[in-house]
């Protein structure tokens, strides 16, 4: 099994700053790797496919990048609607995995 | 547009069954391998259950393994997962969703969830 990391577990960042978002992989998952965004009550959002590329409707703000085994999510200029919890997922093999979150709350 | 639907949900006491179902559409469902994801109250992401293409290969986390079977009907575009023997535990909103292949790439996709609660 793939073990994904998050780090940190909690981010406190102000409102119009950048955030940026970490998760390490156990083993290589090239490129596939997702990016979620998720609000109280609501289903995963899925922000980032393929470790880079922005899903449909998804603001310029939300970015990815890297592959192989360590991935960043860089969320720029921040608005209030983006404080909430985000999950790395891998789909590289049959047997995907979730990192834990990353609570993302307001400084 | 791609969509997956789940239904089946409800509150139900431990030991009782509930079969869960997800309707796919806009997408050639006998094509992709399926999967139910579920999520406890206040909890992360867990995935569940895997079905290959033709139904024939399945696999489980240990904690449904024996307990939970999931299936599929490609001539009805339709997932589902058979719950037995409900635990507390397996209380959770439960997803299902599938990895397409765009030509931007290898995308997830997922339904809104159906939440499950297990409950005396």
């Amino acid at each position: 099994e793939t073990v994904m990391t998050q780090s940190p577990a909690t981010l406190s960042v102000s409102p119009g700053e950048t955030a940026t978002l970490s998760c390490r992989a156990s083993q290589s998952v090239g490129n596939n790797l997702a990016w979620y965004q998720q609000k109280p009550g609501q289903a995963p959002r899925l922000l980032i496919y393929g470790a880079s590329i922005r899903a449909t409707g998804i603001p310029a703000r939300f970015s990815g990048s890297g592959s192989g085994t360590d991935f960043t999510l860089t969320i720029s200029s921040l608005q209030s609607e983006d404080f909430a919890v985000y999950y790395c997922h891998q789909y590289g093999n049959w047997l995907m995995t979730f990192g834990q979150g990353t609570r993302l709350d307001i400084k | 547009q791609v969509h997956l639907v789940e239904s089946g949900g409800g509150v139900v006491q431990p030991g009782r069954s509930l079969r869960l179902s997800c309707a796919a559409s806009q997408f050639t469902f006998s094509d992709y391998i399926m999967y139910w994801v579920r999520q406890s109250p206040g909890k992360g992401l867990e995935w569940v259950s895997f079905i290959s293409t033709d139904g024939t290969n399945k696999y489980y986390t240990d904690s449904v393994e024996g307990r939970f079977t999931a299936s599929r009907d490609n001539s009805r575009n339709t997932l589902y997962l058979h719950m037995d023997n409900l635990r507390p535990e397996d209380t959770a909103t439960y997803y299902c969703m599938t990895v397409l292949s765009l030509d931007s790439g290898n995308s997830p996709i997922w339904g809104l969830g159906t939440l499950v609660t297990v409950s005396s």
